[in-house]
C-alpha cells in the first residue's frame, strides 16, 4: 500500500538557516505529494503539492520538487524565520478521498 | 468564515463509556473526513462523506461510526470506548475530491484520553 516515511525530529534551527526536511514514499501508482504545515494550536494547512514528476511546488518561500526516479518530495527553505516553527507533515493521495501521511517533522526556529 | 472546527478541544473518557465528536464546517463544502493521530504517526482516515447522507469507510473505521444529515456538521461516534481509541483527532472538508485539485481544510482537533 502507499506510505510516506519523512525525516524523523524534532529539528532545531536558528533563524535564517537553511532547512531540509527528507521525505520519500511508496505507491502504486503516480501519486499527487503534498506538505501540510501545523501552527501551534491550530490545524493542518496545504503549504504546496505537486502532482507530476518534475513538478515544483512553492508557497512562502518554501520548496519541493517531485522526484519520480528517487520517490522523494524534499522539503526546503533558505532563510527560516521564527515564524516556520511548526509541525510538518508530507503526504500524498492517489484517489479522490485518501491522503496518506508521514509522521510528521516538528521544527523550532530560534532567534 | 469560521471554517471547520471541532468540539470539544479536549475530553477524557472512561473505557465504555461513549460520546460525540462535534465537526462543523461553514464553508459550504461536500467533502468531509474524520482522521486520527497516534503519538509519532501520520494521520490515517477514518471516515468520510462525499454529501448529505453518504458516507463510506476510510483505513481505520473499527469501533466508530459517523452520520451525515446535512452538509455542514459531520460528527464522530465512538461507541464503547477503549485505550487504543487515544489519539488526537482531526476534521476535514474539501469541496470536491483531491483528484480535481481540491484542497482539505482542517480543524484544530480534538484530543481524546480513554483511561
Amino acid at each position: 500500500g502507499d506510505s510516506v516515511t519523512q525525516m524523523e525530529g524534532p529539528v532545531t534551527l536558528s533563524e535564517e538557516a537553511f532547512l531540509t526536511i527528507n521525505c520519500t514514499y511508496t505507491a502504486t501508482g503516480y501519486p499527487s505529494l503534498f506538505w501540510y504545515v501545523q501552527y501551534p494550536g491550530e490545524g493542518l494547512q496545504l503549504l504546496l503539492k505537486a502532482t507530476k514528476a518534475d513538478d515544483k511546488g512553492s508557497n512562502k518561500g518554501f520548496e519541493a520538487t517531485y522526484r519520480k526516479e528517487t520517490t522523494s518530495f524534499h522539503l526546503e527553505k533558505g532563510s527560516v524565520q521564527v515564524s516556520d516553527s511548526a509541525v510538518y507533515f508530507c503526504a500524498l493521495s492517489e484517489d479522490d478521498y485518501k491522503l496518506s501521511f508521514g509522521a510528521g517533522t516538528t521544527v523550532t526556529v530560534r532567534a | 468564515n469560521a471554517g471547520v472546527t471541532q468540539t470539544p478541544k479536549f475530553r477524557i473518557l472512561k473505557i465504555g463509556q461513549s460520546m460525540t465528536l462535534q465537526c462543523t464546517q461553514d464553508m459550504n463544502h461536500n467533502y468531509m473526513y474524520w482522521y486520527r493521530q497516534d503519538p509519532g504517526m501520520g494521520l490515517k482516515l477514518i471516515y468520510y462523506s462525499v454529501g448529505a447522507g453518504i458516507t463510506d469507510k476510510g483505513e481505520v473505521p473499527n469501533g466508530y461510526n459517523v452520520s451525515r444529515s446535512t452538509t455542514e456538521d459531520f460528527p464522530l461516534r465512538l461507541e464503547l470506548a477503549a485505550p487504543s481509541q487515544t489519539s488526537v483527532y482531526f476534521c476535514a472538508s474539501s469541496y470536491s475530491g483531491l483528484a480535481v485539485d481540491n484542497e482539505q481544510f482542517f480543524g484544530p482537533g480534538t484530543r481524546l484520553t480513554v483511561l
